[in-house]
């Protein structure tokens, strides 16, 4: 199956800094990704849809200018935990479609990120 | 809303048996249904995609079903392993390319 890969896979930050993680389509084009996150022994809840080349959607509740998306290229999208605060502390997991990203295709999932703010 | 449960939330059994996982869905209007593997700390493995107009796909020893009209999917798993141990998630797919999962089924297979 595609290839989806999340860095980093373990951060830890101090509050009131600012984090960045990455999802890269390593071998197919993805025009739309999706970002969720994952509370401990919870499912995954999804947060907002990254789409290349302009804003990304935000699921209701979820504040956009705590969590920035950007997506500036078919192969990568990046979400940036500003301001974190230890109630951000999760596991936030990437996710992207292959086959032009029709709603029929497989999702691919990336490896995840642990984030802790202490 | 669509709303998606499985049944049993965890299940412990000794290697070698047979195992069903079940997930029921609320809402009939999917694209497709999708089962997943997740093991502690990591991200997720696709395992089956299964589309709204199909009733069951096969991968080696795991073989899921889906019955829209009554919103239930099953998960299959043969002559079980320990390797097999993880949390399996079912997703489905209600189009904008967006799943929404279940809770999971955190499988433990003893040797």
């Amino acid at each position: 199956g595609a290839v989806v890969s999340q860095h980093p896979s373990r951060v830890i930050c101090k509050s009131g800094t600012s984090v960045k993680i990455e999802c890269r389509s390593l071998d197919f084009q993805a025009t739309t990704m999706f970002w969720y996150r994952q509370f401990p022994k919870q499912s995954l809840m999804l947060m907002a849809t990254s789409n290349e080349g302009s804003k990304a959607t935000y699921e209701q509740g979820v504040e956009k200018d705590k969590f920035l998306i950007n997506h500036a290229s078919l192969t990568l999208s990046t979400l940036t935990v500003t301001s974190a605060h230890p109630e951000d502390s999760s596991f936030y997991i990437c996710s992207a479609r292959d086959g032009g990203g029709g709603s029929h295709t497989e999702a691919f999932f990336g490896q995840g990120t642990r984030l802790t703010v202490v | 809303k669509q709303e998606v449960t499985q049944i049993p939330a965890a299940l412990s059994v000794p290697e070698g048996e047979n195992l069903v996982l079940n997930c029921s869905f609320t809402d009939s209007a999917i694209y497709n249904l999708q089962w997943f593997r997740q093991d502690p700390g990591k991200g997720l493995t696709s395992l089956l995609l299964i589309q709204s107009s199909q009733r069951e796909q096969t991968s080696g020893r795991l073989n899921a079903s889906l019955d829209k009209s009554s919103g239930r999917s099953t998960l299959y798993i043969a002559a079980s392993q320990p390797g097999d141990s993880a949390t399996y998630l079912c997703a489905v797919n209600q189009g904008a390319q967006k799943l929404v999962f279940g809770q999971g089924t955190r499988l433990t297979i003893n040797p």
